[in-house]
């Protein structure tokens, strides 16, 4: 089975300045990764998926992700942040019929 | 279309109380997950529905875990004999065929006292 670790449980950040948020999965034949976002008491909201090609994935919100076979990593960055992206990231793969998240990283975005 | 519908938002109950939830696809998905997610972690898969036929169900739903799609449209979650345990907030996603856009709800949070 698949699964899914994001490595930081929490990532503080000042505004303006860049964040990586990193992920790794499991690794399998073909793999199918995810970015979500959840804001407090929200459902997730997709910020970007990889299905195939291009090995980086341009999300919504200035979001981009880099796909990495060997190293079997996803990880997540923004160049700039704002202060209203503060808010839970989680990395995701799809296994078979259903997603695999991983525990998620809260980013905390300061003035 | 306005998404994902889940209903209610919040459900504060007793412990041992019967609870059920209603969630409405996107009207042409016909493959409906149920996620539940507790304080502090990522969401994990309970079951899924393709039109009305529930084709996998994960081991955390209990014998007091129900779930139905009787007419490949809404769906219904419930819980019996509810024990603390069980609080978390409980997610509605809905795709269509082979595809990977899977549109999620808000959830609804259960809160068992």
């Amino acid at each position: 089975a698949q699964s899914v670790t994001q490595l930081d449980s929490q990532v503080p950040v000042f505004e303006e300045a860049p964040v990586e948020l990193r992920c790794n999965y499991s690794s399998s034949v073909s793999v199918y990764l995810f970015w979500y976002v959840q804001y407090p008491n929200q459902g997730l909201q997709l910020l970007l998926k990889y299905l195939s090609g291009s090995t980086l994935v341009k999300g919504i919100n200035g979001f981009e992700a880099e796909f990495n076979k060997s190293q079997t990593s996803f990880h997540l960055r923004k160049p700039s942040v704002h202060i209203s992206d503060t808010a839970e990231y989680f990395c995701a793969v799809n296994d078979y019929n259903k997603l695999i998240f991983g525990a998620g990283t809260r980013l905390a975005v300061h003035p | 279309d306005t998404g994902v519908s889940q209903n209610p938002r919040h459900k504060i109950t007793k412990r041992g109380q019967n609870v059920t939830f209603r969630c409405d696809p996107i009207s042409e998905h016909n493959r409906l997950y149920w996620y539940r997610q507790t304080l502090g972690q990522g969401p994990e898969f309970l079951t899924y529905f393709q039109n009305e036929a529930q084709l996998e169900k994960s081991r955390l739903l209990s014998d007091r875990f129900s779930a139905e799609r009787p007419k490949g449209s809404f769906s219904t979650l419930e819980i019996q004999r509810t024990e603390q345990g069980d609080s978390a907030m409980y997610l509605c996603a809905s795709s269509v065929g082979q595809g990977f856009d899977y549109t999620f709800g808000s959830g609804t949070r259960l809160t068992v006292v």
